[in-house]
């Protein structure tokens, strides 16, 4: 169990374009979401973690006007990356957890996003 | 977010040796995760250890958590050539229905036939 899986695996578009990551659990409901990037060779980091139903909450520094989250079932979450622009360019993870088991993340095999 | 940080950045040992990675936190936790990253790959969710253990156990995986310090350590035994990736530790803390991560610079071990 605990499946999560990605949409699209690998995505490259222009620059100024929009980009739409789903994130779904396929086995589980799932009551909070982390969205988190992560550029080459370095480590994840959290962008912003959703609530079911409620708006995310973001980390400092990340913008919340052009990483736009839903979080609109317990089974699906979007990251909508607005204008993109090249520095963009990155590997997206989303993870999920499940009301049964807080403490554990269950993760997505992520979105290579290159912007061009 | 303060991140943690891990030593040694890269590893390459032979297969059957050992391999030690080290994990520094700066901040309180409620326990303490190790994940391993294949390239270009998303994570898998290899142990957690509370903040009231001191050692844990998981097949060929060792686990230590020193909190006085703000340390843990992953040690992997008789290692194997697919053992080859990056290893993260995160540090939890709760997050909304959720625990929330912050993660560690990363190891990348290489395991060498």
């Amino acid at each position: 169990g605990a499946v999560v899986s990605q949409h699209p695996s690998w995505v490259i578009c222009k620059s100024g374009t929009s980009v739409k990551i789903e994130c779904r659990s396929l086995d589980f409901q799932a009551t909070t979401m982390f969205w988190y990037r992560q550029f080459p060779k370095q480590s994840l980091m959290l962008m912003a973690t959703s609530n079911e139903g409620s708006k995310a909450t973001y980390e400092q520094g990340v913008e919340k006007d052009k990483f736009l989250i839903n979080h609109a079932s317990l089974t699906l979450s979007t990251l909508t990356v607005t204008s993109a622009h090249p520095e963009d360019s990155s590997f997206y993870i989303c993870s999920e957890v499940t009301s049964g088991r807080p403490n554990e993340q269950f993760f997505g095999p992520g979105t290579r996003l290159t912007v061009l | 977010s303060q991140q943690g940080e891990e030593d040694p950045q890269a590893l390459s040992i032979q297969e059957g040796e050992n391999a030690t990675m080290n994990c520094s936190y700066k901040t309180s936790i409620n326990n303490l995760q190790w994940y391993r990253q294949n390239s270009g790959r998303g994570l898998v969710h290899l142990i957690l250890i509370r903040s009231n253990e001191r050692e844990k156990h998981s097949g060929r995986l060792r686990v230590t958590l020193d909190t006085s310090k703000k340390s843990s350590s992953l040690l992997i035994t008789a290692s194997r050539a697919a053992d080859t990736a990056s290893y993260f530790c995160a540090t939890g803390a709760r997050a909304g229905g959720g625990n929330k991560l912050t993660f560690g610079t990363g190891t990348q071990l290489k395991v060498e036939l």
